[in-house]
């Protein structure tokens, strides 16, 4: 699987966009970026995933650069209950369904009023 | 059910016991991963399941790991002699799998907290 580099840690403060960014250069043509998020004490939360498009949600979007090895995660409009470390995660395509996700160290985003 | 449910959420053991730890997927998941988490760290992947096919396993740390998953849908995962340093969260998620369809998402439990004394 191609490996991901994400910051150890970032700011952002309150109602502003928070952009996390994440490096996949040896990403390759049939692998997916998905993110994920863990609140303390909780179970992992999937935010969106993408391909080759710039992909939106009710909870994010994920912008892809156009050769594909980064992107950004943006939660526009912060609050402090967004405070949790953030994975970037590349994951094949599956030709026999769902492959394993491989989680890194993430990114540990803390919003502050 | 309506979310990945584990149990128990937590269990104390003395060293060198066995413990089993359950997981109940989302009704119709294919797909099912166990993952360990110690304090403080990212999430280690241990074991995943799809479907029939046979399990993998890459990531057990040692052959005192196991896990089976029967009849395709609950899943226990067994760490026999259990050690100190095998303390920590035990977190398992399942998702739905559509041969030939792109990837799902992945949905958690809230874990199962180790802790060996």
């Amino acid at each position: 699987d191609a490996k991901t580099t994400q910051p150890t840690s970032m700011d952002c403060a309150e109602g502003r966009a928070a952009n996390l960014p994440c490096n996949h250069s040896t990403i390759s043509g049939n692998e997916y970026v998905y993110w994920y998020r863990q609140i303390h004490s909780q179970g992992p939360q999937y935010i969106i995933h993408g391909l080759k498009n710039n992909e939106t949600n009710e909870m994010a979007s994920l912008i892809i650069t156009e050769d594909r090895k980064s992107s950004t995660l943006i939660l526009p409009h912060a609050t402090l209950r967004d405070t949790a470390v953030y994975y970037c995660i590349v994951r094949p395509k599956g030709i026999q369904g769902a492959q394993k996700l491989v989680f890194g160290q993430g990114t540990r985003l803390t919003i502050n009023p | 059910g309506a979310g990945v449910s584990q149990s128990p959420s937590n269990k104390v053991t003395e060293k060198g016991k066995d413990v089993e730890l359950r997981c109940d997927p989302i009704s119709g998941h294919t797909a099912l991963y166990w993952y360990r988490q110690s304090l403080g760290q990212g999430l280690e992947f241990l074991i995943y399941f799809q479907g029939n096919s046979a399990p993998d396993k890459s990531g057990l740390p040692s052959d005192r790991f196991s896990a089976e998953r029967t009849g395709g849908s609950v899943s226990t995962l067994t760490i026999q002699r259990t050690q100190q340093e095998d303390s920590a969260v035990y977190l398992c998620a399942s998702s739905s799998s559509p041969t030939g369809h792109m990837n799902t998402e992945a949905f958690f439990g809230q874990g199962t907290r180790l802790t060996v004394v």
